[in-house]
């Protein structure tokens, strides 16, 4: 499977600013997904990142507040724009590759917006 | 949409025995149903999954089963240690979609 990394790893922000997390695989990948997963919660996910075109984002998300890049097959960046407390969860890039199209995880960038 | 549903919320076991986590789907178009275990801090980490040509997975100590017609599907680990004590999700994907629905998650502990 493809290795996935994420930057930063945790960040504490302050309401109403933005944060861009940065996921990198470490090879080319067909499709890369956002998902977001609040405190305790399972995972939801916010948007697929199409390379070189729009996301596609789910019911409930929004690309004014979500803004996503994928400049090529090997990284995206999702940016929480605008953030409350609420925004408070776990972000995780993840990829789906291989033969059989196995669906992977990063570690995950963990937010807490004061 | 499809939808997923994961029981037990929380599963606690005494080390050495089994743990069995069930999940159900709605969506009969499901064929690809995986599994994650999730250690705190971390991001999901894919442990097994099936295909819905088969009824039965194993790998080593862990196992999953699909039943089509009844729509649901299991994870069994046998002789759990402390190090499979974490959060357990099963996910499902159907052939003309792209994204995996969850279920809630599976909290096992395994008490020494």
């Amino acid at each position: 499977s493809a290795v996935i990394s994420q930057k930063p790893s945790r960040d504490i922000c302050q309401r109403g600013t933005s944060l861009t997390i940065q996921c990198q695989v470490d090879s080319q990948v067909t499709m890369m997904f956002w998902y977001r997963q609040q405190p305790g919660q399972s995972l939801t996910l916010i948007a697929t990142a199409n390379q070189g075109s729009e996301a596609t984002y789910e019911s409930g998300f929004v690309i004014d507040k979500f803004p996503i890049s994928r400049p090529n097959l090997t990284f995206s960046t999702l940016t929480v724009s605008n953030m409350s407390p609420e925004d408070s969860s776990i972000y995780l890039c993840s990829d789906r590759t291989g033969p059989y199209n196995e669906q992977f995880f990063g570690p995950g960038t963990r937010l807490t917006v004061l | 949409g499809e939808n997923v549903e994961q029981h037990p919320s929380t599963l606690s076991v005494q080390e050495g025995d089994s743990a069995v986590i069930k999940c159900t789907y709605s969506d009969s178009a499901s064929n690809y149903f995986p599994w994650y275990k999730q250690e705190l801090g971390k991001g999901p980490q894919l442990i097994i999954d099936i295909r819905s040509n088969v009824g039965e997975k194993k790998d080593q100590r862990i196992a999953v089963t699909l039943n089509k017609t009844a729509k649901h599907f299991s994870l069994h680990i046998t002789e759990t240690q402390p190090e499979d004590s974490a959060v357990y999700f099963c996910a499902a994907r159907d052939s003309n979609d792209y994204k995996l629905s969850f279920g809630a998650g599976t909290t096992v502990t395994v008490r020494a």
